[in-house]
């Protein structure tokens, strides 16, 4: 079966840091660009950032948001991506997906999430 | 920074067409991709690269982009037809903008 499994989610405190994990299983992930996406409670999809793949120099690119405070890298051994979370705020507090980009650039599939709670 | 907008709610009656925009600057020039999230669930891919249906996603779905479609401006278009109560869902459309991907905020779609 194709599918993205999250893991590493859970409660931290305020400027504290936290690392997920998206391991795929029934495909490689080597060819692809993985992304993350976030969803606060209630509210819609955010994108936080992608990292390419090794013929793309493993590229990564981040949302305004996030950007100096997370990074994005990738395992291809391991068919793992990664989301580095630090100088966590209050705000990052959401469900985060990870996601395959396809060759056609859509995002084809998606993890069931994890959540992440940024709170004191 | 690039915005996506989208009506935050459009109600259908069951059986009837349910239509959800998607609206930005110069969006005919841009692929949209439009996904639908139930309650609880991931999103799922229903449309890319304005009108192609990934396998399994229902004919009901259809899409268009003022680029490529009858529709005039900035505006992509989700339509659903034959709308059913397992439709009852939040969509999302998006493009990409520089490399980066830009998310509409969402219709919730009621089915009455």
């Amino acid at each position: 079966e194709v599918q993205l499994v999250e893991s590493g989610g859970g409660l931290v405190q305020p400027g504290g840091s936290l690392k997920l994990s998206c391991a795929a299983s029934g495909f490689s992930i080597s060819d692809s660009a993985m992304h993350w996406v976030r969803q606060a409670s209630g509210k819609g999809l955010e994108w936080v950032g992608r990292v390419r793949s090794k013929v793309n120099s493993y590229a990564t690119a981040y949302g305004a948001s996030v950007k100096g405070r997370f990074t994005i890298s990738r395992d291809d051994s391991k068919n793992t991506a990664y989301l580095q979370m630090n100088s966590l705020k209050t705000e990052d507090t959401a469900i985060y997906y990870c996601t395959r980009e396809y060759s056609t650039g859509f995002y084809d599939i998606w993890g069931q999430g994890t959540m992440v709670t940024v709170s004191s | 920074s690039y915005e996506l907008t989208q009506p935050p709610s459009v109600s259908v009656s069951p059986g009837q067409t349910a239509s959800i925009t998607c609206s930005g600057d110069k969006l005919g020039g841009k692929y949209i991709s439009w996904f639908q999230q139930k309650p609880g669930q991931s999103p799922v891919v229903l449309i890319y690269q304005d009108t192609k249906r990934p396998s399994g996603i229902p004919e009901r779905f259809s899409g268009s982009n003022s680029g490529n479609a009858a529709n005039s401006g900035n505006t992509a278009i989700l339509t659903i037809s034959g709308t059913q109560a397992m439709d009852e869902a939040d969509y999302y459309c998006q493009a990409w903008d520089s490399s980066t991907a830009i998310f509409g905020g969402g219709t919730k779609l009621t089915v009455l």
